[in-house]
């Protein structure tokens, strides 16, 4: 079957760094894509990798292992307002998002 | 670019009834849509995948005759919940795919939601 997994809740500070990480199973790859969800809102893009290696925009980052079936979203300088859900999701071979549960990410003061 | 809007973006209506929600690409024709429902902390579940022009291809599991979805052009796509119940309150997404738009061809824009109530 296709499985994403990622930490179901993670905290930390304002001003720090965090890395959420997803691992995956699924039947072929083109392609995974973090996006950002506030709660009561719809996601919003992040990142998409298709590649190996890291991709940086800004405060964030996102990394991709395919042998490894691994990738990580890395925010830094953390602000209040990153407190969200962050989901991770994988492009099967018939080109369908296969989405992870998401991440919360509560930041502290 | 790559806008995508919802609306109503809240509805409450009565147990029985029918609801109709509508989700336009505003800046790009999207020849694909994407119809997702979110219960409350839960990640998103596709429910159906809607093709502008033919019929939409359902995810096992979600009726078909009960959640009617026309995609008549190439900038709106509908879902309509039949004879809703409480157990279909829930936040109702859609997105679209961009070919042309910059970056992955791949990319989902989502719309802001709707969040149907039915008592």
């Amino acid at each position: 079957g296709q499985n994403i997994d990622q930490p179901t809740e993670m905290t930390a500070t304002e001003g720090a760094i965090v890395q959420i990480n997803c691992t995956y199973q699924t039947s072929g790859f083109n392609g995974l894509f973090w996006y950002q969800q506030h709660a009561g809102e719809a996601p919003t893009f992040l990142s998409y990798n298709v590649l190996d290696g890291l991709e940086e925009k800004g405060r964030f980052s996102s990394f991709l292992s395919r042998s490894k079936g691994y990738s990580y979203l890395l925010l830094k300088e953390l602000q209040m307002k990153d407190s969200a859900s962050y989901l991770c999701a994988v492009m099967d071979s018939n080109y369908q998002l296969i989405w992870g549960a998401g991440t919360k990410l509560i930041i502290k003061p | 670019g790559a806008v995508v809007s919802q609306h109503p973006s809240w509805v409450i209506c009565k147990s029985g009834t029918s609801v109709k929600i509508e989700c336009r690409s505003l800046d790009f024709q999207a020849t694909t849509m994407f119809w997702y429902r979110q219960f409350p902390k839960q990640s998103l579940m596709l429910m159906a995948t809607s093709n502008e022009g033919s019929k939409a291809t359902y995810e096992q599991g979600v009726e078909k005759d009960k959640f009617l979805i026309n995609h008549a052009s190439l900038t709106l796509s509908t879902l309509t919940v039949t004879s809703a119940h409480p157990e279909d309150s829930s936040f109702y997404i859609c997105s679209a795919r961009c070919h042309e738009c910059q970056g992955s061809s791949y990319e989902q824009y989502f719309g802001p939601g709707t969040r149907l109530t039915v008592t």
